[in-house]
């Protein structure tokens, strides 16, 4: 499968645990962004990189979130003491640099703060 | 200015019926302006898109229409079929704006057989 892929699919924390997940994207794609949704909700920007580069953070991103993309292949985005608001869909997409055409969604992580 | 407004909510749609779901927005600076379907559990994934230089686009049962003077596009699925139902999801990006996806919030879909 040569898709956007994502672990785990399902991540069950209690409040105040710590979560990374990882964002394996399309080989070659320069851009990379993670988006969260809400149920009932369209998915919401937190970030962007190109290649190694963070370019924008989304004020959503509060200072308990961090997100990485070492040597601008798969990027991890970690949730440090996690808050019950926080449970949602995390998503990953990736395009390629060269125009702006599809971005390609994984299947996302479904995280739940208990 | 970065919203993107989406309707209705959800939609009921008899099987062969037309389905149609419109989005408006507000900022001029938006020059890709995709429709996503998403499936319960599963990533969004892209269905059909078009640019402000164009009225309109078709791709098999899906037709965007879209009118920049009134910053509005809409989706139309002819030939609804019960396989269609899902949620649709308008967007919009610049290239000014790094192209990151503002997402309507979602019309859920029933295609009733």
């Amino acid at each position: 499968d040569t898709g956007v892929s994502q672990d785990p699919r399902h991540k069950i924390t209690k409040r105040g645990q710590n979560v990374t997940f990882r964002c394996d994207p399309i080989s070659e794609h320069n851009r990379l962004y993670w988006y969260r949704q809400t149920l009932g909700q369209g998915p919401e920007f937190l970030t962007y990189f190109q290649n190694e580069a963070q370019l924008e953070k989304s004020r959503l991103l509060s200072d308990r979130f961090s997100a990485e993309r070492p040597k601008g292949s798969f990027s991890t985005l970690e949730i440090q003491r996690t808050e019950q608001g926080d449970s949602a869909m995390y998503l990953c997409a990736s395009n390629p640099l060269a125009s702006n055409t599809e971005a390609f969604f994984g299947q996302g992580t479904r995280l739940t703060v208990v | 200015q970065q919203q993107v407004k989406q309707s209705p909510q959800s939609l009921i749609v008899q099987k062969g019926g037309i389905s149609i779901i419109n989005c408006a927005y507000e900022n001029t600076a938006f020059d890709y302006f995709p429709w996503y379907q998403q499936f319960p559990g599963k990533g969004p994934a892209l269905l059909i898109a078009i640019r402000p230089d164009v009225s309109e686009k078709k791709e098999g049962r899906f037709t965007i229409s879209f009118n920049k003077s009134a910053k509005q596009f809409s989706l139309h699925i002819m030939d609804s079929q019960p396989g269609d139902s899902a949620t649709y999801f308008c967007a919009a990006s610049s290239m000014d704006s790094s192209y990151k996806l503002i997402f309507g919030s979602g019309t859920r879909l029933l295609v009733r057989p």
